[in-house]
């Protein structure tokens, strides 16, 4: 199975900072890669598609970049309802699987 | 517009049979290219998933359910199916159906989401 490793696994902002978050898969996965966004008691929906595709509907403050192994989630400028838990997720290869996720709080 | 629901048992007994579907609406799961799929996620933790299906029938399971899981597809053409047999505690979680959209033989995302079910394994 292929393991994605999220990076942190939590971290605290503030309304209008930058945000990264990383994800590492322990294969090259090309550019098959999924960011998710669940907020607390909701199902996870889909922001950024193929690495860098922003799914439709999703605001442009979101972004992907990356390529084999390493990728990057970044929110440009973090909005309140933008706190919640992000995961990562390849479809590489099946078993499809998700990073153990990253959660963004109000510092 | 998609619109997927889980339903079924809430609460289902050690080593028995956990069985849910889910009522696509907006949609045929065989009536379009998609696959279907299946993923939970245990109360506080990550997401795994489960496995999939295609419209043709043909299936895709995690090995880490060794042999327990079963994906199916209604006649109706507007629901899926899962089963789990020999359930134990630690199947316990939220249970969520999904489409899966692909763009080339590798590139799968899943969207849209039911809202989940959380299905308890307890006697």
């Amino acid at each position: 199975d292929i393991q994605m490793t999220q990076s942190p696994s939590s971290l605290s902002a503030s309304v209008g900072d930058r945000v990264t978050i990383t994800c590492r898969a322990s294969h090259s996965i090309s550019n098959y890669l999924n960011w998710y966004q669940q907020k607390r008691g909701r199902a996870p929906k889909v922001l950024i598609y193929a690495a860098s595709s922003l799914q439709g509907g999703v605001p442009s403050r979101f972004s992907g970049s990356g390529s084999g192994t390493d990728f990057t989630l970044t929110i440009s400028s973090l909005q309140p309802e933008d706190f919640a838990t992000y995961y990562c997720q390849q479809s590489y290869s099946t078993p499809w699987t998700f990073g153990q996720g990253t959660m963004v709080d109000l510092k | 517009q998609v619109q997927l629901q889980e339903s079924g048992p809430g609460l289902v007994k050690p080593s028995q049979t956990l069985s849910l579907t889910c009522t696509v609406s907006g949609a045929s799961t065989r009536g379009d290219t998609y696959y279907w799929t299946w993923i939970r996620q245990p109360a506080g933790k990550g997401l795994e998933w489960i496995g999939r299906i295609y419209v043709s029938g043909s299936t895709n399971y995690n090995p880490s359910l060794k042999n327990r899981v079963t994906i199916s597809l209604g006649t109706s053409m507007k629901q899926l199916f899962l089963e789990l047999t020999s359930v134990t505690a630690a199947d316990t979680a939220v249970y969520y159906c999904a489409r899966v959209r692909h763009q080339d033989p590798r590139m799968y995302w899943f969207d849209p989401w039911g809202p989940g079910i959380l299905v308890t394994v307890s006697s």
